[in-house]
């Protein structure tokens, strides 16, 4: 059965630095998201992105986020400084279409992510 | 307002039924789902119901669907130790396929 992967599963970062997470869509989906989970709390929408471009972004989602599909495989979320509140599980993920008839949209696994 | 509720907790024993219940706030909202997460784990779709349905069941899983009252229920017949996780539901906005999630509800079943 196809599924999102995403790399890596853990990522620990100074406080400042810059972090990429990557992530695989499954092949033929089209529509491309990303959320997060603070420890304990809600999963939060973060950004969609469909045909190369940003579609919609949350209020979460400020200058130091940004994403981008290099090529045509892999789907990346870059944060440039991270800070000590950016630790939080980022999920990944497709939906084949926002039509009617398709419902399903796939996460993958998670990145977890740890600003120290 | 986005804000997609949930009671936190339920407990039950093995081989009961567990009801867990949602309720969000945009009539618009296309699709509702329930996605299960195990401890340390992704987001696993369990079910899901389109707006127009009342009812939706598969297998052990039973969605309602209360459009009126803008209210989902997700029940588990003949809950097992290993259904125990945290149940989020969903609500999907029209506008680019997005889902606003609820805080989950931690279920924990007791042998």
């Amino acid at each position: 059965e196809p599924e999102v992967t995403q790399t890596p599963s853990h990522q620990v970062t100074q406080m400042g630095q810059e972090v990429i997470l990557r992530c695989v869509p499954i092949s033929n989906h089209l529509y491309f998201y990303w959320y997060r989970q603070i420890l304990g709390q809600k999963v939060e929408f973060l950004v969609s992105f469909y045909n190369n471009e940003i579609s919609e972004k949350s209020e979460i989602f400020d200058d130091q986020f940004s994403v981008e599909r290099p090529d045509g495989s892999n789907f990346t979320l870059k944060i440039r400084s991270t800070k000590l509140e950016d630790s939080a599980m980022y999920f990944c993920a497709s939906r084949l279409s926002t039509g009617g008839g398709d419902a399903e949209a796939f996460f993958g696994q998670g990145t977890r992510l740890t600003v120290v | 307002g986005e804000d997609v509720e949930q009671s936190l907790f339920l407990s039950v024993r093995e081989g009961d039924s567990s009801v867990i219940n949602c309720t969000y706030t945009d009539s618009s909202s296309t699709y509702l789902y329930w996605y299960k997460q195990e401890p340390g784990a992704g987001l696993q779709l369990l079910t899901y119901i389109f707006s127009n349905m009342d009812m939706k069941q598969d297998q052990r899983l039973t969605v309602l669907l209360n459009k009126k009252d803008k209210h989902l229920s997700l029940r588990i017949a003949d809950t097992q130790t290993g259904d125990s996780a945290i149940y989020f539901c969903a609500e999907r906005k029209n506008q680019g396929g997005k889902l606003i999630f609820g805080q989950g509800t931690e279920l924990s079943v007791k042998p």
